[in-house]
């Protein structure tokens, strides 16, 4: 079942916060977030492991709730190179199973 | 590190035939690769998963007889599309995975258009 991501869109201000949520009505093992641009595939931005775990690469960071099977990513400050479309991908069976279902993707956009 | 490519970029085919697609792990050993399908702002739709050396699994109302899939070594897989129809049209991405990881690394993807 896909997860639910949301907000669908939001626009932000260079150096403005945003967080973006993915749920899932399935007990969720992993969560895996992705960015896309425009014409160009996904690229890995972090994986959260059940354990409610939270995760950070300089300024974007996320965090896994196991009992509410939900995960946020949260980008502070900001950059034009953050534009792009997120995707949530999730995996809800346990360790040997590596199938992920994608949410629809957020799309944010970032304006000078 | 872990490098995916997919060969080639794009195409463009006549209805009625086929089309191989290449995904290349190129810095690991790829225990699992997996095929999606992503329509313009869409999601990405999973294909099929496919391990070396074993029949690809597809998923429900993904026709195995048309979409061929050959994963013959740890950094090789191949989708064939056969009998391409327009409807086919489409941006196909491959991703990887080594044994030692969870996540998966995508390839470049290919734009398939079929007139």
């Amino acid at each position: 079942q896909q997860p639910v991501q949301s907000p669908q869109a939001v626009i932000l201000r260079e150096g403005e916060d945003a967080v973006i949520n993915c749920s899932s009505s399935k007990a969720l093992y992993s969560v895996h977030w992705y960015r896309q641009k425009h014409g160009e595939a996904p690229v890995f931005l972090m994986i959260l492991l059940k354990g409610g775990e939270q995760k950070g690469h300089e300024k974007i960071s996320a965090s896994f709730n196991e009992k509410k099977q939900q995960s946020s990513l949260y980008l502070t400050a900001s950059q034009l190179s953050y534009s792009g479309t997120y995707f949530c991908g999730t995996a809800s069976s346990g360790a040997g199973s590596y199938q992920l279902t994608f949410g629809k993707g957020t799309k944010l956009s970032v304006i000078p | 590190g872990a490098v995916v490519s997919q060969h080639p970029s794009w195409v463009i085919c006549k209805s009625g035939t086929s089309v191989k697609i290449e995904c290349r792990s190129l810095d690991f050993q790829a225990t699992t690769m997996f095929w999606y399908r992503q329509f313009p702002k869409q999601s990405l739709m999973l294909m099929a998963t496919s391990n070396e050396g074993s029949k690809a699994t597809y998923e429900q109302g993904v026709e195995k007889d048309k979409f061929l899939i050959n994963h013959a070594s740890l950094t090789l897989s191949t989708l064939t599309v056969t009998s391409a129809h327009p409807e086919d049209s489409s941006f196909y991405i491959c991703s990887a995975r080594a044994d030692y990881l969870y996540e998966q690394y995508f390839g470049p993807g290919t734009r398939l258009t079929v007139t």
